[in-house]
């Protein structure tokens, strides 16, 4: 079955270490895109990727970064100079043409906890 | 800035009390309006699109509707396993990403 995969599901982090989050798709989608959802706030958007080798801040790519080196995989590191990084990371996928362009589909999500 | 508003909050239903989600936008020349529904621990899940105002969408016991600023989510005789919370999101920057509300906590109670 077609999807996306996030790993891992759960992960601690000690202050000062950055950590990476693994994101994989099987869909064949060309976009690719990272949010971080807090308890009472909306999805924001750290990062997205509509093609390889290139990608975009979103609203809060500050102390985060991201590669595409291939179509299927998106992954995102969490550097030490994130101030705030406790949070559920969700990972998305979306084809940009055809009938289901731009439907989002998401990953199961990965939630860090700084220690 | 593009804006999405949710409300309420958090919505307590019994088993077969019927009720509607709300979703207002502000955003120029909409390009689609969004509904994903998130099981907790989850990553959300894809609903219904609507493009233009009058649409409607339905599938079982959800329906969404659009005008110009709003959107509806309508339950009809709601079920315990409709119980999640409810994303709307609208797109910005020429569909480059989407925008989305904080969401509708329902709880349906046997």
């Amino acid at each position: 079955d077609g999807g996306i995969t996030q790993s891992p599901k759960y992960l601690f982090r000690k202050e000062g270490q950055n950590v990476t989050l693994s994101c994989e798709q099987n869909l064949n989608h060309d976009a690719m895109y990272w949010y971080r959802q807090d308890p009472g706030q909306g999805l924001r958007l750290i990062y997205y990727s509509q093609i390889v080798n290139d990608f975009q801040k979103g609203d809060i790519a500050e102390g985060y970064s991201v590669s595409r080196e291939k179509k299927e995989s998106f992954p995102l590191t969490v550097t030490s100079a994130q101030k705030n990084p406790t949070a559920f990371y969700l990972c998305a996928s979306s084809s940009l043409q055809g009938p289901g362009a731009n439907v989002l589909t998401f990953g199961a999500g990965s939630r860090l906890t700084v220690l | 800035e593009d804006q999405v508003t949710q409300s309420p909050e958090a919505l307590r239903l019994q088993e077969g009390e019927s009720s509607s989600l709300n979703c207002s936008y502000t955003v120029s020349g909409l390009r689609g309006l969004f509904w994903y529904r998130q099981d907790p621990g989850k990553g959300p899940e894809f609903l219904f699109t609507l493009y233009s105002a009058g649409e409607e969408k339905e599938k079982e016991r959800l329906k969404a509707t659009l005008t110009k600023k709003e959107s509806f989510l309508h339950i009809t005789a709601p079920k315990p396993e409709d119980s999640a919370t409810y994303l709307c999101a609208v797109p910005e920057r020429g569909f480059q990403k989407l925008v989305f509300g904080t969401g509708t906590r329902l709880l349906v109670s046997p």
